[in-house]
C-alpha cells in the first residue's frame, strides 16, 4: 500500500463548479499534513497547510480525518486558473522533517 | 527575494557522464533536499540535509552523491549517468530547526527544476 494515496483523475469540472478531492495516508502517526499545486512542468507550491479542526483559505477548504486517515481540498466556484495538479503531502515521525508527496489529483476546469 | 535557485534548467548527457546540479537559498534555511520526479511516480526523495555538512540518504539514493558545504547551497551528483535517470530534479528547503508543533517549519519551498535527459 502506498503512504499516500490518491485518485489521479482527471477531473473535467465546469467554471464555478465545486469539487473534492480525497486523500488517505497510510501511517496513523502522521504528524502534518499539506495540500501543494502543481502547475504542467513547474515546482510544487503549497496551497495550504491542514489543520486538525479543518480550515479554509478562501474557495479552499481543506479537512483532517485522522481517524479514517483521510484529508479532503475543497474547492468552490472554480475558476479556470485552478486547473492544475494537487498534490496531497504528509509528514511522517522520522527526521530531517521528510514529506511523503501523493502522485497528485489532475483537476481541468472548463469553460 | 529569489528562493530557491536550480542551475542548470536542462541538461543532456550520455550514458557515463557526469554532471553537479547546484541547489541554492537565501531563505536561511537549515534543512535542504533532492527529489525526483518521473510520471506516475510523484515525487521521491534522493537525498536531503539537516543542516552544513550533514547529508542523509532518502528513497531513492542509489546512483547520487550530495553535499552541504555551506548552508546555502546543496549540490546533487551523478558519477555516471544512466538512462534511468532521467528525469525531472527538484531541490527544496525548509526552516526545519527546534521549533516545536509548528506546522511553519515543515513547509518545503521547491525550486523551478532541473530536466535531465540522459541518452
Amino acid at each position: 500500500r502506498k503512504e499516500v494515496e490518491q485518485d489521479p483523475g482527471p477531473f473535467n469540472v465546469p467554471e464555478g463548479a465545486t469539487v473534492a478531492f480525497n486523500c488517505t495516508y497510510s501511517n496513523s502517526a502522521s504528524q502534518s499534513f499539506f495540500w501543494y499545486r502543481q502547475d504542467c512542468r513547474k515546482e510544487p507550491k503549497l496551497l495550504m497547510s491542514v489543520y486538525s479542526s479543518g480550515n479554509e483559505d478562501g474557495r479552499f477548504t481543506a479537512q483532517l480525518n485522522r481517524a479514517s486517515q483521510y484529508i479532503s481540498l475543497l474547492i468552490r466556484d472554480s475558476k479556470l486558473s485552478d486547473s492544475a495538479t494537487y498534490l496531497c503531502v504528509v509528514k511522517g515521525t522520522g527526521g530531517g522533517n521528510k514529506l511523503t508527496f501523493g502522485t497528485g489529483t489532475q483537476l481541468k476546469v472548463e469553460l | 527575494n529569489a528562493g530557491v535557485t536550480q542551475t542548470p534548467k536542462f541538461r543532456v548527457l550520455k550514458t557515463g557522464q557526469s554532471m553537479t546540479l547546484l541547489c541554492a537559498q537565501d531563505m536561511n534555511h537549515e534543512y535542504m533536499y533532492w527529489y525526483r520526479q518521473d510520471p506516475g511516480m510523484g515525487l521521491r526523495l534522493i537525498h536531503y540535509s539537516v543542516g552544513e555538512g550533514t547529508t542523509a540518504k532518502g528513497e531513492v539514493p542509489d546512483g547520487y552523491n550530495v553535499s552541504r558545504l555551506k548552508k546555502q547551497n546543496f549540490l546533487l551528483g551523478l558519477e555516471s549517468a544512466a538512462p534511468s535517470q532521467t528525469s525531472v530534479y527538484f531541490c527544496a528547503s525548509s526552516r526545519g530547526g527546534a521549533v516545536r508543533n509548528s506546522l511553519a517549519k515543515n513547509i518545503q519551498y521547491f525550486g523551478a527544476g532541473t530536466r535531465l535527459s540522459v541518452l
